[in-house]
């Protein structure tokens, strides 16, 4: 019953490194989200996508690229990392159509941009 | 545009005492309001809704939530707080003329002490 599953859970990057983030979904859900967590400021939308082979921005798209190739799985990349990106990232799918129903968040991947 | 406000940073009430963390949202069309909490290291775990009917909503753990619409208003509540309810709680909003995107609050940090 694994739900939402990130991977990694943990990475330190050099400032002008490159990296990808995956999550992966086994609920069949068609929305998906990456989501970033800064102390204070809640969670903010990056990018999202309303199923496969689609994407939209989000409130802080700048930075950061997405792919959704394969209905399951919803990848994010940083070309180059800078230390503002430094956080926590969390990906979430739903399914509902009119997104009355709930988000259901994976567990999280803590970003550090030395 | 949507956006929802935690005024609280932090709520801290003994146990066995009522729980109550603050929200209010700013929409345009008719809100669907959510609650979600945080344990620490973890993802995002839904508690309850509002999409439209009762005012009072009832969710997992105990708590509930009331809506209010001329307030503004969706305070989660939970009559006898639990040492276990420690959490990281966030409320969040989306219209309904804004299909894909969930906006959240700050969050507000809930610590119940034996």
């Amino acid at each position: 019953n694994a739900g939402v599953t990130q991977t990694p859970k943990f990475r330190v990057l050099k400032t002008g490194q490159s990296m990808t983030l995956l999550c992966a979904q086994d609920m069949n859900h068609e929305y998906m989200y990456w989501y970033r967590q800064d102390p204070g400021m809640g969670l903010r939308l990056i990018h999202y996508s309303v199923g496969e082979g689609t994407t939209a921005k989000g409130e802080v798209p700048d930075g950061y690229n997405v792919s959704r190739l394969k209905k399951q799985n919803f990848l994010l990349g940083l070309e180059s990392a800078a230390p503002s990106q430094t956080s926590v990232y969390f990906c979430a799918s739903s399914s509902a159509k009119r997104l009355t129903g709930e988000l259901f968040f994976g567990e999280g991947s803590r970003l550090t941009v030395l | 545009a949507q956006s929802v406000a935690q005024p609280e940073d932090q709520v801290n009430v003994a146990e066995g005492n009522p729980l109550t963390v603050k929200c209010t949202y700013s929409v345009s069309g008719n809100p669907y309001l959510f609650w979600y909490v945080q344990y620490p290291n973890r993802g995002l775990q839904f508690l309850l809704k509002y999409i439209t009917g009762d005012n009072l909503v009832k969710g997992s753990y105990g708590f509930e939530a009331e809506f209010n619409k001329s307030q503004t208003s969706f305070h989660l509540k939970k009559p006898s707080a639990l040492v276990s309810d420690s959490a990281l709680y966030f409320c969040a909003v989306r219209d309904e003329a804004n299909d894909y995107k969930l906006s959240f609050g700050a969050g507000t940090t809930v610590t119940v002490r034996a």
